[in-house]
């Protein structure tokens, strides 16, 4: 595709169901990044992907919070046992390569809410 | 830890004029890089404008420029002949050229345009 794609763009989970969230970024980016975006705020990073190697995964907020990309390709942000300070958007983003000055394309998010 | 901060939560512009978005952070690196992106009500993020912190010059995007004062840690960006298309969330943003490939975002500012 021309851009990252996720899906779904929409979820809503009641408190304590698991979820997962699907990133599909440009063809040929090696590097992906999942960051979380509450209302009204800037995006948080919250993992960082070079292929299928997961080399930063700092600010994943909880052991709840689970990511991979097995293939180097498309990646999965699953969140088990949903609590409610988990909604908020969820964006991915591709990029080239792992360099600083390489742009960062991001998808539309999905946004997540948990009742 | 690196921080971005924000300081104008809303701004307001008439058509055809200028705007400055204003935007300060804290670091104790040497090297990086700053940027601004745009987030329309969408949600799609779309990179604006970017600076790499060790060139003098500041960086021009047609009608999209910055003002890059490296001693005093600041990063505005000046929108001039303002569009309605212009509309939308603005942040700011920073990268590490070492040690991480992570954007740390601002808490964005809302940018209306009146016509």
């Amino acid at each position: 595709g021309a851009g990252v794609s996720q899906s779904p763009r929409y979820k809503v989970a009641k408190r304590g169901q698991d979820v997962a969230l699907r990133c599909d970024p440009i063809s040929g980016h090696v590097s992906l990044f999942w960051y979380q975006q509450a209302l009204g705020q800037g995006p948080e990073f919250l993992t960082y992907f070079q292929n299928e190697a997961q080399l930063d995964k700092s600010g994943l907020p909880s052991d709840r919070f689970f990511a991979e990309r097995p293939e180097g390709s498309v990646s999965t942000l699953k969140i088990q046992r949903t609590q409610q300070e988990d909604s908020a958007v969820y964006l991915c983003a591709s990029s080239l390569r792992g360099i600083s000055y390489n742009e960062q394309f991001f998808g539309p998010g999905t946004r997540l809410t948990v009742l | 830890a690196q921080t971005v901060t924000q300081s104008q939560p809303e701004m307001s512009v008439q058509e055809a004029e200028t705007v400055t978005l204003s935007c300060t952070y804290d670091t104790s690196e040497s090297d990086y890089y700053l940027f601004w992106y745009k987030q329309p009500p969408s949600r799609q993020m779309i990179l604006v404008i970017r600076q790499e912190a060790y060139k003098q010059q500041n960086a021009t995007e047609n009608r999209f420029s910055v003002n890059f004062q490296k001693a005093a840690k600041s990063f505005s960006l000046k929108i001039s002949d303002s569009q309605l298309g212009d509309a939308a969330m603005y942040f700011c943003a920073y990268r590490s050229r070492e040690g991480g490939n992570k954007l740390v975002f601002g808490a964005g500012t809302i940018l209306r345009v009146k016509s």
